[in-house]
């Protein structure tokens, strides 16, 4: 299985400060079809997790354009570029580029 | 709008049997391939199961391999886990989930506690 490991595991954050997460796999996330399948997701306390962003870069309709993912290969980011009381609450990476999927194991921002 | 509602959780002995479901609305059902993942309390997320959209193609996580089953019938937009033999450690959230390797949209999740 490919392991995806996150950090920080936790993130203090301030209310209109950049934060960053770091999301590396184990091995290359390049499918063979040239997509690489790596996807980001928050979950709000209490709340089913949301799709951010897919295939490293691409920003879900409705999410705020303060959130940006970006990388290649075996290493990834999320970047909030000015953090709002919304964004509490665990972001997890994603592959999907490999059978079994697996998650990162999720990054806690808290204010 | 694209929705997805899990239902069926519910109280289990170890050992016991389940069937939980989840109906879709808002898309074309019988095109999209779907996916159930669960979340154990205070954890992180796992994925357990794919199926394909014409169930041609079926994976299951190596955890649950030989006593879950997925299926699906797109005559009622619907996606089922059968889920046996079942052990504490299967206690969690059971979200279904569109789409392999894009998960685009999650269910609220129904919640399987296997205890005695």
């Amino acid at each position: 299985d490919v392991v995806v490991t996150q950090s920080p595991l936790s993130l203090p954050v301030t209310l209109g400060q950049p934060a960053s997460i770091s999301c590396r796999s184990g091995q290359s996330l390049v499918h063979s079809d040239g997509d690489t399948y790596l996807n980001w997701f928050l979950q709000r306390p209490g709340q089913s997790p949301r799709r951010l962003i897919y295939k490293v870069s691409n920003r879900d309709s409705g999410v705020p354009d303060r959130f940006s993912g970006s990388g290649s290969g075996t290493d990834f980011t999320l970047k909030i570029s000015r953090v709002e009381a919304e964004d509490v609450g665990v972001y997890y990476c994603m592959q999907g580029t490999h059978w079994p999927l697996t998650f990162g194991g999720g990054t806690k921002v808290e204010i | 709008e694209v929705q997805l509602v899990e239902s069926g959780g519910d109280v289990v002995q170890p050992g016991g049997s389940l069937r939980i479901s989840c109906v879709a609305s808002g898309f074309t059902f019988d095109t999209y391939s779907m996916n159930w993942i669960r979340q154990a309390p205070g954890k992180g997320l796992e994925w357990i199961s794919y199926i394909s959209s014409g169930s041609s193609t079926i994976y299951y996580a190596d955890s649950v391999k030989g006593r879950f089953t997925v299926s699906r019938d797109n005559a009622k937009n619907s996606v089922y886990l059968q889920m046996n033999s079942l052990m504490a450690e299967d206690t969690a959230v059971y979200y279904c989930v569109r789409r392999n390797a894009l998960l685009d949209y999650w269910g609220q999740g129904t919640l399987v506690t296997v205890s005695s």
